[in-house]
C-alpha cells in the first residue's frame, strides 16, 4: 500500500493564480481531510469528508475549496490564491470520522504564494 | 473547547540520556491520543496511538503514556540518539461532539528535541 499521497511536493504560485493540490489514498479509507502547517500556529483543519460525496468545512476554510467523488481522491482547490496562504499542506485518511482509529497523513505539499 | 499543550517547547540532551516530553490537554472526552514525529521540511510520522481505555504503548526505545482523567500524556525515550532530533507532536482525537469538526486532530505545538553526540 502506498498509504496517503499528495501532489506536487513543491509549488510556487502568484496572487491570484490558481491550482489544485492532490490527495489520494489507497486504503478504502471513509475520511479524508487537508490540513495546513503554519509556523506558531500548529496544524488547522481547512476541510474534511466523511465519505464520497460528503463534505464539511474545517477551523479555517476560506480561500479553499474541496469536492469528493471518489473514495480514494480528495483534492484541495485555491482558487485564487493569496500570500497569506503560503503554508505547508497536509492531507490525511482515517478509516472513519468517529471512534478510536489512527489518522494518517501524507508527506505533505509546500505552497509559496508570491 | 480543546486544547493541547506541549511542555517545553524546545528541549537538548546529551547523546545516551532518557528523556521526557510532555503532552496535556483540557478535555478528557478523547477517543485516542496520537504522538508523531516530523523532521525539518518533512511529513508527520505516527509514533504510537494510545487509545482512551489504555494506559501505555511501546514501540522499540519509545513509550508512551495516558491519563486521561487528568489530561496528560508523556512520551518517554530511552538511551536518546542524534537521529531522534526531530519536532515531536501530540494530537488528541476528540469524541463526537467534544472537538468541534468531525474527526478532527487537535495537535499541540510540539516540542523541537535535540539530541548532542
Amino acid at each position: 500500500n502506498a498509504g496517503v499521497t499528495q501532489t506536487p511536493k513543491f509549488q510556487v504560485l502568484k496572487t491570484g493564480q490558481s491550482m489544485t493540490l492532490q490527495c489520494a489514498q489507497d486504503m478504502n479509507h471513509e475520511y479524508m481531510s487537508w490540513y495546513r502547517q503554519d509556523p506558531g500556529m500548529g496544524l488547522r483543519l481547512i476541510h474534511y469528508s466523511v465519505g464520497a460525496g460528503i463534505t464539511d468545512q474545517g477551523e479555517v476554510p476560506n480561500g479553499y475549496n474541496v469536492s469528493r467523488s471518489t473514495t480514494e481522491d480528495f483534492p484541495l482547490r485555491l482558487l485564487s490564491a493569496a500570500p497569506s496562504q503560503t503554508s505547508v499542506y497536509f492531507c490525511a485518511s482515517s478509516r472513519s470520522g468517529t471512534g478510536d482509529y489512527e489518522q494518517y497523513f501524507g508527506p505533505g505539499t509546500r505552497l509559496t504564494v508570491t | 473547547k480543546q486544547e493541547v499543550t506541549q511542555i517545553p517547547a524546545a528541549l537538548s540532551v546529551p547523546e545516551g540520556e532518557n528523556l521526557v516530553l510532555n503532552c496535556s490537554f483540557t478535555d478528557s472526552a478523547i477517543y485516542n491520543l496520537q504522538w508523531f514525529r516530523q523532521d525539518p521540511g518533512k511529513g508527520l510520522t505516527s509514533l504510537l496511538l494510545i487509545q482512551s481505555s489504555q494506559r501505555e504503548q511501546t514501540s522499540g526505545r519509545l513509550n508512551a503514556s495516558l491519563d486521561k482523567s487528568s489530561g496528560r500524556s508523556t512520551l518517554y525515550i530511552a538511551a536518546s540518539q542524534p537521529g531522534d532530533s526531530a519536532t515531536y507532536l501530540c494530537a488528541v482525537r476528540p469524541e463526537e461532539g467534544y472537538g468541534g469538526s468531525q474527526g478532527n486532530l487537535i495537535f499541540g505545538k510540539g516540542t523541537k528535541l535535540s539530541v548532542k553526540p
